[in-house]
């Protein structure tokens, strides 16, 4: 089993929909917990970064962890074509142990 | 400009033929990473290194070494490359750990005949 899991997808949405994008993990040391966006032929960018529990708003993106269920999430609200790109989630245990990504999740937003 | 920058960015090569792949950045950062990513595994860590020569290995180290000799620079290195190396890496770095903002290179395409 993998430490984290996430659905490759692709997911795709019509504009204007709301989108949530999902990761599981199993260890439950993790405890920061990140979101990257990759487009195509590019490196991944972070977006959004969460410590332990609880929400996290930044404009249209929402994070959110649940570390008793050993679930995350990142919502896209009002999503717009340029939005279309890989989702991958990551988490570490922090001071200094490696970084752990999902396989990402394929969006793509139509119009 | 800050930045990561990888070369080349596209390598064919053949079996065993002894390569390197050039990771710099210029934001002053301690902590650099290699990672490959491949269809259905995602990204995984090579290997990464918190400061100047401190390395440590990541979830897929096999056939790959490293050297941080200096701060703005992380060399990959395949001694004897085979074709399941054959895929996309990235270097990044942070200001001195993992789970800060990572900031990722361009890529590097990789294919071993």
């Amino acid at each position: 089993q993998k430490e984290v899991e996430q659905d490759p997808g692709p997911l795709s949405v019509p504009e204007g929909a709301i989108v949530s994008l999902n990761c599981t993990y199993s260890n439950s040391a993790f405890q920061y917990f990140m979101w990257y966006r990759q487009y195509s032929r590019k490196g991944p960018e972070l977006l959004m970064y969460t410590y332990s529990s609880g929400n996290k708003e930044d404009g249209r993106f929402t994070a959110q962890v649940d570390k008793s269920s050993k679930y995350i999430s990142l919502f896209i609200r009002d999503s717009q074509p340029s939005d279309s790109a890989t989702y991958l989630c990551a988490m570490t245990r922090g001071g200094g142990n490696k970084l752990t990504f999902g396989t990402g999740t394929q969006l793509k937003v139509e119009l | 400009e800050a930045q990561v920058t990888q070369n080349p960015r596209y390598l064919i090569t053949v079996t065993g033929k002894k390569l390197t792949v050039t990771c710099s950045q210029n934001m002053n950062h301690e902590y650099m990473s290699w990672y490959r990513q491949d269809p259905g595994l995602g990204l995984r860590q090579i290997y990464y290194s918190m400061n100047v020569e401190v390395t440590d290995k990541g979830d897929v180290p096999e056939g790959y070494k490293v050297s941080r000799k200096e701060k703005r620079n992380f060399p990959l290195i395949l001694e004897s490359p085979s074709p399941n190396q054959t895929s996309l890496y990235f270097c990044a770095s942070s200001l001195s750990r993992g789970e800060e903002t990572q900031y990722f290179g361009p890529g590097t395409r990789l294919l071993v005949l």
